[in-house]
């Protein structure tokens, strides 16, 4: 079945202490993102991977990392979470960036 | 301004309503227009990408507009399962343009 994954669904952490969530998809996707979802904020971007090797900064890439050092895995690293990081996370995916984009269930990131 | 602005709604019809959304978006380079409906706590969905010549599948026609730089989405006969969130992404256009903007959401209740 084609989808995007992610590892953890829900995770409550403290300050500080370095945590990463992964994202994999079993399509072939050349395109993959991750994304932040806040109430009243909607949906921002957070980083974006064109292809292997090749990321960019979105619109709130603070405080994150991410590589992508496979087509199918881009992992996003937090390595001092802070509570203003508590949020739901999106990873997605698609074949080109003109295309469907596939979006992972979500983790939901409680930093205390 | 906002990158993407929509009106949040929330929009409340009965059943067989026509409904319309518009969104409006500020980077004059965007190339990349997209609606996506989220149902609550769910994942994104592409709902439908927006062709310059405007499109339609099914009950929904979704617009661009270019000079004016919005997009819009109109839903014939709303069925009570429209009821979500509707999300217009744009992407950044130019040398960012693997940069996706995602409005705040219009939020549609079909009641029977």
């Amino acid at each position: 079945e084609a989808q995007v994954t992610q590892n953890p669904r829900y995770l409550i952490t403290v300050t500080g202490k370095k945590l990463t969530v992964t994202c994999s998809q079993n399509m072939n996707h050349e395109y993959m993102s991750w994304y932040r979802q806040d109430p009243g904020l909607g949906l921002r971007q957070i980083y974006y991977s064109m292809n292997v090797e090749v990321t960019d900064k979105g619109d709130v890439p603070e405080g994150y990392k991410v590589s992508r050092k496979e087509k199918r895995n881009f992992p996003l690293i937090l390595e001092s979470p802070s509570p203003n990081q508590t949020s739901l996370y999106f990873c997605a995916s698609s074949l080109t960036l003109l295309g469907t984009q596939y979006f992972g269930p979500g983790t939901r990131l409680l930093v205390l | 301004r906002k990158e993407v602005e929509q009106d949040p709604g929330p929009f409340n019809v009965p059943e067989g309503a026509t409904v319309a959304f518009n969104c409006t978006y500020s980077n004059s380079a965007s190339q990349s227009f997209f609606w996506y409906r989220q149902d609550c706590r769910k994942e994104p969905k592409l709902l439908m990408s927006v062709y310059s010549s405007g499109n339609e599948d099914g009950r929904f026609t979704a617009q661009l507009n270019r000079a004016s730089q919005y997009i819009s989405l109109l839903i014939r006969d709303s069925k009570l399962s429209d009821s979500a969130t509707y999300l217009c992404v744009v992407n950044a256009g130019g040398t960012s343009y693997g940069k996706l903007t995602f409005g705040q959401g219009t939020i549609l209740t079909v009641h029977p």
